[in-house]
């Protein structure tokens, strides 16, 4: 079974500009996350879909930060314009559902490391 | 609100040896599951171990076990015979059952050594 796939794995831009980071969950996997994880610390959650809805995005930061599943599968995380404070890993992950217990574990793909200069 | 505590920075264990990572956690939830992952310097988070509160028998993956003491609040992973590809940074993770969001601890650094 795949795992989940991210791309790109690594992106260097200057501050103000834009970026798009790509994730496909595992097959069948109904709930999406996106995470950004500074370096030394915990990932910390930016949003969450069920399907093609959105659950979570309270710490989503809404006025440079967009992120969109319009199918219900692959999603785009989008930050515009960068500062330099965005440089950090984003992980997206995928769960089979949110019925709680083992089905809710998070199966985590790759990362793409932002550097923002 | 929910807690993760990983007391431990970082540590070093040889090569055969057993290491204990410590997490607790703060919860007023009645039901929810006990996470614990590992990321190597490539950066990937990869699932090692689940718990959940209401089960009976503590987890157990292989070279993975978790030491579950549900009264204590805490959830302690142990690697048997530490290899070296165990080096990694570990993170415990928590979700209550009903809602919320997976909440992550600071993390472990372990150097397994030869």
């Amino acid at each position: 079974e795949a795992g989940v796939a991210q791309s790109p794995r690594y992106k260097i831009i200057e501050k103000r500009q834009s970026v798009a980071f790509w994730c496909n969950p595992i097959s069948g996997h109904a709930t999406l996350y996106w995470y950004q994880q500074i370096l030394g610390q915990g990932p910390k959650l930016l949003i969450q879909f069920q399907n093609n809805g959105v659950v979570d995005d309270s710490q989503l930061p809404k006025d440079r930060f967009s992120a969109e599943r319009l199918k219900g599968v692959d999603s785009t995380l989008k930050i515009q314009p960068a500062k330099l404070e965005d440089s950090a890993v984003y992980l997206c992950a995928s769960s089979f559902s949110l019925a709680g217990g083992k089905q809710e574990t998070q199966y985590f793909g790759p990362g793409t490391r932002l550097l923002v200069l | 609100a929910q807690k993760i505590t990983q007391t431990q920075p970082g540590m070093f264990v040889q090569e055969k040896e057993a290491v204990t990572l410590d997490c607790t956690y703060d919860t007023s939830d009645p039901s929810y599951g006990l996470f614990w992952y590992k990321q190597p310097s490539s950066g990937e988070m990869i699932f090692l171990i689940y718990q959940g509160s209401y089960d009976q028998q503590n987890a157990t993956e292989g070279r993975y076990s978790l030491n579950f003491q549900k009264a204590r609040k805490s959830a302690n992973l142990v690697i048997s015979a530490s290899q070296l590809g165990d080096s990694a940074m570990y993170f415990c993770a928590m979700k209550p059952d009903s809602w919320g969001k997976l909440q992550f601890g600071a993390g472990t650094q372990v150097v397994v050594t030869p």
